[in-house]
């Protein structure tokens, strides 16, 4: 059975950095991309980008570069996304959900994780 | 960016209702689009892949239509379990980009 993991949420302080995983089981690793999706409450969904869990080959929507690093640890199967200088614009549920290419659609989704951003 | 519009944002209908939500992107993208559902506080589900190809374990209702600019996810008959927000996603060209969702709610 495939299954994504995500971490716990999170509270930080503004200016501070989060770094959020996503650990799969019940599929190859290493044969899917892993994309990350931002929510914020009420809103509609943002691609953030992807990774190849392959090679670690990465891609990033142009608004994201910058403030979010995608990463993974092939001997974890775990896929992780560090978000830096972390504003209020920030607090949002981050999903991450798997893909392969050249099919660009997710099929399965991780249950998120909520990062609020807070003094 | 590619947009996706979809409209109505939210629609009312009673149980046993058949309904169609519609997605229309701002150029053309051939059959690159795709339907979720997402219910309160959970993920999205795949219920549709390339505008009209079906997925394993989703109920027949579900049906996805269209090419081009206007794609339209139908759902026959509609039952309490289908109550949730649907959005539209292109993958023609990145960014992916997602619609605003339309809000399925009880009459």
């Amino acid at each position: 059975e495939v299954q994504l993991q995500q971490s716990g949420a999170e509270l930080v302080k503004p200016g501070a950095s989060v770094k959020l995983s996503c650990k799969t089981s019940g599929y190859t690793f290493s044969n899917y991309y892993m994309s990350w999706l931002k929510q914020m409450p009420g809103q509609n969904i943002e691609w953030i980008g992807n990774i190849y869990g392959g090679n670690g080959g990465t891609g990033y929507n142009q608004k994201f570069k910058g403030k979010a690093t995608l990463t993974v640890d092939k001997s974890s199967s775990t896929a992780y996304m560090d978000l830096s200088s972390l504003t209020s614009e920030d607090s949002a549920v981050y999903f991450c959900a798997r893909h392969r290419v050249p099919y660009w659609y997710f099929d399965f989704w991780g249950p998120g994780t909520m990062v609020t951003v807070s003094s | 960016d590619i947009v996706l519009t979809q409209s109505p944002a939210t629609l009312s209908v009673t149980p046993g209702e058949s309904v169609s939500l519609s997605c229309r992107a701002s150029q053309g993208i051939s059959t690159s689009i795709h339907w979720y559902q997402q219910k309160s506080n959970e993920s999205p589900r795949l219920l549709i892949k390339y505008a009209s190809q079906s997925i394993s374990g989703i109920p027949s209702r579900f049906s996805g239509s269209g090419s081009g600019t206007d794609f339209t996810l139908s759902i026959n008959r509609v039952e309490s379990e289908d109550f949730s927000v649907y959005y539209c996603q292109q993958s023609y060209s990145l960014p992916l980009t997602f619609g605003s969702g339309t809000k399925l709610e009880i009459k």
